[in-house]
Order: structure tokens, then C-alpha cells, then sequence
């Protein structure tokens, strides 16, 4: 069964870079079928994509965001990761990685990971 | 990218029949048959009840249904029951290989 297992900081400074990892267990991450996504939700508010990336390296990013997020995968550690940089307390959300279909075969997320809240504060 | 558009709460009363709708573009909802559909309990993460606008995941039961006509989706929920309380969220593929999410509704078993 595969599940994902987001980890990281919980707290980063203002002006600095989140940086959080998920590790994938029970399949791996480089399906030629599936991608891999992060989504954030900021407390009692919705879900917003960030990103998305296929085991080779090619990623597509959420147009708002684009220019703070860099995402990256080590097929040799079953992970991927996301960098966000330039943090305000807007970037505060509990961020999850998610197995993504994307494109021409589809879009959904399946499974997710459990989440990962991370605030943003001096 | 504009989120989709969802109304924020629903209810109805166990047994009945609610529809959650999901309102896009032509660019999103409109153009593929790529929409998805989240149920979210309080403090858990998302799981997906419905893909590719109306198809199923094993073990997702048959009361959830989905459709869509021009740029909007519906999710349908029949023989309501007090488990079904949870937020829900669709999701659309969008020109452009992004992703786009609603905004989220509420659904209360009255």
C-alpha cells in the first residue's frame, strides 16, 4: 500500500526559504503512470495546488507561486521535495504530498499524505 | 488562475439527496474531463471520492456521483448519512498542465 510522509520544519522566519520533503513507502517514485504533487491549505481556508513533478525531473508549478517554488525529486531515496522561498505569514498552511495523475491521462490525487503544518514567524 | 467556484455550505437531512456544485471555464472544468472530487473530515487529509468527472475509486461507496455539463461540475451525495459531514472540494485540470482547486463546501447532515 503506498503512502507518503511529509517532514520538515515546522517554523520558519519571515524572508526565509520552507523547505519539506516527502518520502514515498510501498511503490516507487519513479512510475512511468504517475506524478507527484504538494498542495497547501492554509488554516481553516481551502486547498491550493503548489506543484507538481515526474521522476524525471520535468515539473509544472502553480502560475501564483511559480517564481518562489522550486520542486525536486531523488529517485535514489524514493522523495521528493519542495523549496518556497521568500516566506510572509501568508505561506502559513498545512502542506501535503500527494501521488498525482496529471495531464492527458487524467487529474487526481491519490493517496495523500498525512500533512504538515508549517507556520511562519519571528 | 482563478479557483473554482463552489457554494460554501450545503445540508440536507439523513437520507436525502444533495448536489455540491463546481464552477469553472471553459479553460478548466469546461475544456477536459480531468475534474476530481475531495471529501475532508475535520483534521484529516483529503481523500479522493471521485475522478475524471463521474468515474469511482474502489472502496468509494456508490451514493457519491459525479457529472458535468459546459463549465460545471456537480458531486452528488444520495441516502445521506451523518458520516457524509465533511468539507468538499473538486478539482480541475486546466490549459497549461495546471491544476485548479474550489474553494470548498461544507456539508452539514441536518
Amino acid at each position: 500500500q503506498l503512502q507518503l510522509q511529509e517532514s520538515g520544519p515546522g517554523l520558519v522566519k519571515p524572508s526565509e526559504t520552507l523547505s519539506l520533503t516527502c518520502t514515498v513507502s510501498g511503490g516507487s517514485i519513479s512510475s512511468t503512470t504517475y506524478y507527484w504533487g504538494w498542495i497547501r491549505q492554509p488554516p481553516g481556508k481551502g486547498l491550493e495546488w503548489i506543484g507538481t513533478i515526474y521522476y524525471s525531473g520535468s515539473t509544472y508549478y502553480n502560475p501564483s507561486l511559480k517564481s518562489r517554488v522550486t520542486i525536486s525529486v531523488d529517485t535514489s531515496k524514493n522523495q521528493f521535495s519542495l523549496k518556497l522561498s521568500s516566506v510572509t505569514a501568508a505561506d502559513t498552511a498545512l502542506y501535503y504530498c500527494a501521488r498525482h495523475l496529471l495531464g492527458v491521462a487524467g487529474n487526481w490525487f491519490d493517496p495523500w499524505g498525512q500533512g504538515t503544518l508549517v507556520t511562519v514567524s519571528s | 488562475q482563478s479557483a473554482l467556484t463552489q457554494p460554501a455550505s450545503v445540508s440536507g437531512s439523513p437520507g436525502q439527496s444533495i448536489t455540491i456544485s463546481c464552477t469553472g471555464t471553459s479553460s478548466d472544468v469546461g475544456g477536459y474531463n480531468y475534474v476530481s472530487w475531495y471529501q475532508q473530515h475535520p483534521g484529516k487529509a483529503p481523500k479522493l471520492m471521485i475522478y475524471e468527472v463521474s468515474n469511482r475509486p474502489s472502496g468509494v461507496s456508490n451514493r457519491f456521483s459525479g457529472s458535468k455539463s459546459g463549465n460545471a461540475a456537480s458531486l452528488t451525495i444520495s441516502g445521506l448519512q451523518a458520516e457524509d459531514e465533511a468539507d468538499y472540494y473538486c478539482s480541475s485540470y486546466t490549459s497549461g498542465s495546471t491544476v485548479v482547486f474550489g474553494g470548498g463546501t461544507k456539508l452539514t447532515v441536518l
